[in-house]
């Protein structure tokens, strides 16, 4: 089965930073990557699929490129609201995997 | 609106079966793929299983084949997990999504606010 890594597994950094939170696979899977951000105690949200198309409603400030086995999620600009665990996850064919998480909070 | 509503999850003992349920409403249920997701206590996210829009076909991770069985009625705009020899690193939150696009995988836009699953004697 196809591993996803993430990197780093936490940051703090201060508001209006640019955030960059990486993903791999160990093998390649296209673009199909999707990221989630999931708040304290709250249910995970849709941020990004096909490894670089918004979710509608998501903050543009977010964005999401990369292929193959490589890609990254950037926050342009970080927020307080932006406080949170985000996890990418591959849909190429089952299983499904996410990754182990990059939590972000605020220096 | 579109929602999903888990229920059926509480605490088991090691070695019996509990039964999740996923009410879905707000969308065209039978077009979509969907999926159990779960979380163990202060741990990160799990896919568990999905089932295609039709039913026809599911996939597990490796951590519940054979002891899981992901099942929908589409007339009852309902998913189901039927999960067997329960063990204590099954205990957690689950939920369960919707995919995005009709028909294949596509990530995730759709989740409930999850049932809580105690397996312990």
């Amino acid at each position: 089965d196809i591993q996803m890594t993430q990197s780093p597994s936490s940051l703090s950094a201060s508001v209006g930073d640019r955030v960059t939170i990486t993903c791999r696979a160990s093998q390649g899977i296209s673009n199909y990557l999707a990221w989630y951000q999931q708040k304290p105690g709250k249910v995970p949200k849709l941020l990004i699929y096909a490894a670089s198309t918004l979710q509608s409603g998501v903050p543009s400030r977010f964005s999401g490129s990369g292929s193959g086995t490589d890609f990254t999620l950037t926050i342009t600009s970080l927020q307080p609201e932006d406080v949170a665990t985000y996890y990418c996850q591959k849909y190429n064919s089952a299983p499904f995997t996410f990754g182990p998480g990059t939590k972000v909070d605020i220096k | 609106q579109v929602q999903l509503v888990e229920s059926g999850g509480g605490v088991v003992q090691p070695g019996r079966s509990l039964r999740l349920s996923c009410a879905a409403s707000g969308f065209t249920f039978s077009n979509y793929g969907m999926h159990w997701v779960r979380q163990a206590p202060g741990k990160g996210l799990e896919w568990v299983a999905i089932i295609w829009h039709e039913g026809s076909i599911q996939y597990y991770t490796d951590a519940v084949k054979g002891r899981f069985t992901i099942s929908r009625d589409n007339s009852k705009n309902t998913m189901f997990l039927q999960m067997n020899s329960l063990r204590a690193e099954d205990t957690g939150v689950y939920y369960c999504a919707k995919d995005l696009v009709m028909a294949v995988p596509y990530g995730m836009d759709v989740w409930g606010h999850g049932t809580t699953v105690t397996v312990s004697s």
